[in-house]
């Protein structure tokens, strides 16, 4: 166990509708990253948040965006779902100035 | 931009002997972290090893080593004595100064009894 959560475990919306997936990071993790899985890659890094604002970015439109709190939660809104966002998206939380991430189980989005 | 290569989609190893795995990445960075992660079926990603690109010796973790050559941009893995529950996706990574991480596509390993 890594200490890092995520909610819901599955998902299934419709195209068009737009999601919310949450992340609990372990306590006084300051940096948190999310990060898109498809079915049998391997993950690509969507954006980083580190106190609340976010400090880097992958190449994912703005449509994905973010949000972290001072609790050591965060949520990864995604509007204007497509079909190609179906995938498993995990979240990490690191400790600033540290490199190593730990990892929540993911969420299963499925966009039918 | 960084890019992380794993040329072994898939790979099998019997119980108790010794595997490698291979990754190569591209970079034209001096300062980074490489890393190896096991994604076991219940899919939480743990992290199996780690390494500093500015040190020179190979990290070690137990029964888990890398064989790091910064020339060649290489940086595998090697499982000995390998167990049933070695059996998972394995993930190379490359961690940028600026704390981007990268993944090569992954590496299915399969421990036979």
């Amino acid at each position: 166990e890594t200490g890092v959560t995520q909610s819901p475990t599955h998902l299934i919306k419709t195209r068009g509708q737009q999601v919310t997936l949450r992340c609990s990071s372990q306590s006084g993790h300051n940096t948190v990253s999310w990060y898109q899985q498809a079915l049998g890659q391997g993950p690509q890094f969507i954006f980083q948040y580190y106190r609340e604002e976010e400090n880097g970015r992958g190449n994912f439109p703005p449509r994905f965006s973010g949000l972290q709190f001072p609790n050591y939660s965060s949520e990864l809104n995604v509007n204007a779902l497509e079909l190609d966002d179906s995938a498993l998206y995990l979240c990490a939380s690191s400790l600033e100035g540290t490199d190593e991430q730990y990892f929540g189980p993911g969420t299963r989005l499925t966009v039918t | 931009a960084q890019t992380v290569t794993q040329s072994q989609p898939e790979m099998s190893v019997q119980e108790a002997e010794t595997v490698t795995l291979s990754c190569t990445y591209d970079t034209s960075e001096s300062n980074y972290y490489l890393f190896w992660y096991k994604q076991p079926p219940s899919r939480q990603m743990i992290l199996v090893i780690r390494q500093e690109a500015y040190k020179q010796q190979n990290a070690t973790e137990n029964r888990f080593s890398v064989n790091f050559q910064k020339a060649a941009k290489s940086f595998s893995l090697k499982i000995s004595d390998s167990q049933l529950g070695d059996t998972a996706m394995y993930f190379c990574a490359f961690m940028s100064a600026s704390g981007d991480m990268r993944f090569g596509a992954g590496t299915r390993l399969t421990v036979k009894p």
